[in-house]
């Protein structure tokens, strides 16, 4: 079947660290990967995506590669502000005959710290 | 940029009594889904609807829930008995893929429904 695993949290990090939050994933098939963002009191926003293997999707500076070999899409980012305070889920979506299925992880609960 | 919006933002009911939950996706967009988060716990999801009819749903989604589209724009879910465990954040979403490149399109969600059920 199709699952994602990712870190648990809470993640605390101070201003300008370097970030990552590990995802791996099983799944039957070929799947896409996303990570989606979730600020306090809003609701999922897709952060980035990849689609096939060695993919790599970036955006506000958060980089996550695709990576068939290890069944990972780990999310990083460089330099983490305070404003990078959320909780990140990784997804995968496989094709269905009805439509794209999404699953989701628990998600990560980052806090940056000034 | 066109969004997904959701009402009530917070629903308290009591035990036992229906409560509705109102969605209007993005208005070109084809697939709708249902997902809910218990506090603390994973994204999880209830029901896709495509083309007038429910095409998936899940466990979770036993004859206490139902979907409809009703006016062409807005997209509900119904829970005709709420229990204690129906407490969550309900999440509408939408998708503008078609079958032939279904799983590339991204999900987008409205902020949530949190119900508490008491």
């Amino acid at each position: 079947g199709n699952s994602v695993t990712q870190m648990e949290g809470p993640v605390t990090l101070s201003e300008e660290a370097f970030l990552t939050i590990n995802c791996t994933y099983t799944a039957t098939g070929y799947p896409s990967l996303f990570w989606y963002v979730q600020y306090p009191g809003e609701g999922l926003q897709l952060l980035l995506k990849a689609t096939k293997a060695d993919d790599k999707g970036s955006n506000k500076g958060f980089e996550a590669t695709y990576r068939k070999e290890t069944t990972s899409f780990h999310l990083e980012k460089g330099s983490v502000q305070v404003s990078d305070s959320a909780v990140y889920f990784c997804a995968l979506s496989a094709a269905s005959n009805t439509g794209n299925q999404f699953y989701f992880g628990t998600g990560t609960s980052l806090t940056v710290i000034p | 940029e066109p969004e997904v919006t959701q009402t009530p933002s917070h629903q308290v009911t009591q035990m036992g009594q229906e409560v509705i939950l109102r969605c209007v996706p993005i208005s070109n967009h084809l697939y709708f889904y249902w997902y809910r988060q218990i506090l603390g716990q994973k994204v999880e999801f209830l029901v896709s609807f495509y083309n007038n009819e429910i095409s998936e749903k899940s466990e979770i989604f036993d004859d206490q829930f139902s979907v409809e589209r009703p006016d062409g724009s807005n997209f509900t879910l119904k829970i005709r008995s709420t229990k204690l465990e129906d407490s969550a954040m309900y999440f509408c979403a939408s998708s503008d893929s078609d079958r032939s490149s279904s799983y590339n399109s991204p999900l987008h969600f409205g902020n949530g429904t949190r119900l508490t059920v008491t």
